[in-house]
């Protein structure tokens, strides 16, 4: 299996400011990496597709970049609704998913 | 996108099978590969396998001797079926849609935690 590793796994932020999750896979997986977010008590959205294609209705203020091995999701100005938990995953082979990270309220 | 509404017990029995059904708002159901991902207390996701059909099923190895998918296309509706529970098959489970150009899932329902205990 492809390992993915996600990091941090936790942060705090406020409102308006710039936000950077990570994954990194444990061999080259082209771009086959997706984001989501989940947010509690509903079902995970799938943000970014194949590294760096927004879904269609996700706000500007997501962006995804990278490819091989390591991977970025930034949130330019982030928003009270995106105080959730963001996770990646990867489509090279069969699926696995990095551990998540939470975005919490400072 | 497609609405996914899953259900079934929440709580199984140690050695049982845990069956878990899922109900899609998709007129073009059979279009599509359906699939399952878990996530026990404390840990990460983890793909349990998606199918179109019969023919093209895809399960996770480590749980391939244990889980079965099954889809009703008349129904619009695919179950999941993991037999011999244990404690750590306690986990929230997801039903999801897979899409195989894109290699994600682009749809998903909101999980249900299913416990296994006596």
């Amino acid at each position: 299996d492809i390992q993915m590793t996600q990091s941090p796994s936790s942060l705090s932020a406020s409102v308006g400011d710039r936000v950077t999750i990570t994954c990194r896979a444990s061999q080259s997986i082209g771009n086959y990496l997706n984001w989501y977010r989940r947010k509690p008590g509903e079902a995970p959205k799938l943000l970014i597709s194949g590294a760096s294609t927004l879904q269609s209705g996700v706000p500007s203020r997501f962006s995804g970049s990278g490819s091989g091995t390591e991977f970025a999701l930034t949130i330019s100005s982030l928003q009270p609704e995106d105080f959730a938990t963001y996770f990646c995953q990867q489509g090279y082979s069969t699926p696995t998913f990095g551990q998540g990270t939470k975005v919490e309220i400072k | 996108q497609v609405q996914l509404q899953g259900s079934g017990p929440g709580r199984v029995r140690p050695s049982e099978t845990l069956s878990l059904t899922c109900t899609a708002s998709d007129d073009s159901f059979s279009n599509f590969y359906w699939g399952w991902i878990r996530q026990p207390p404390g840990k990460g996701l983890e793909w349990i396998g998606h199918m179109y059909n019969v023919r093209s099923a895809n399960y996770n190895p480590s749980l391939k001797s244990r889980v079965s998918i099954s889809v009703d296309t008349s129904k619009n509706q695919f179950s999941l079926k993991l037999t011999s529970v244990t404690a750590a098959d306690t986990a929230v489970y997801y039903c999801a849609r897979w899409v195989p150009a894109r290699k994600n899932f682009d749809s998903w329902d909101q999980g249900s935690l299913v416990t296994v205990s006596s």
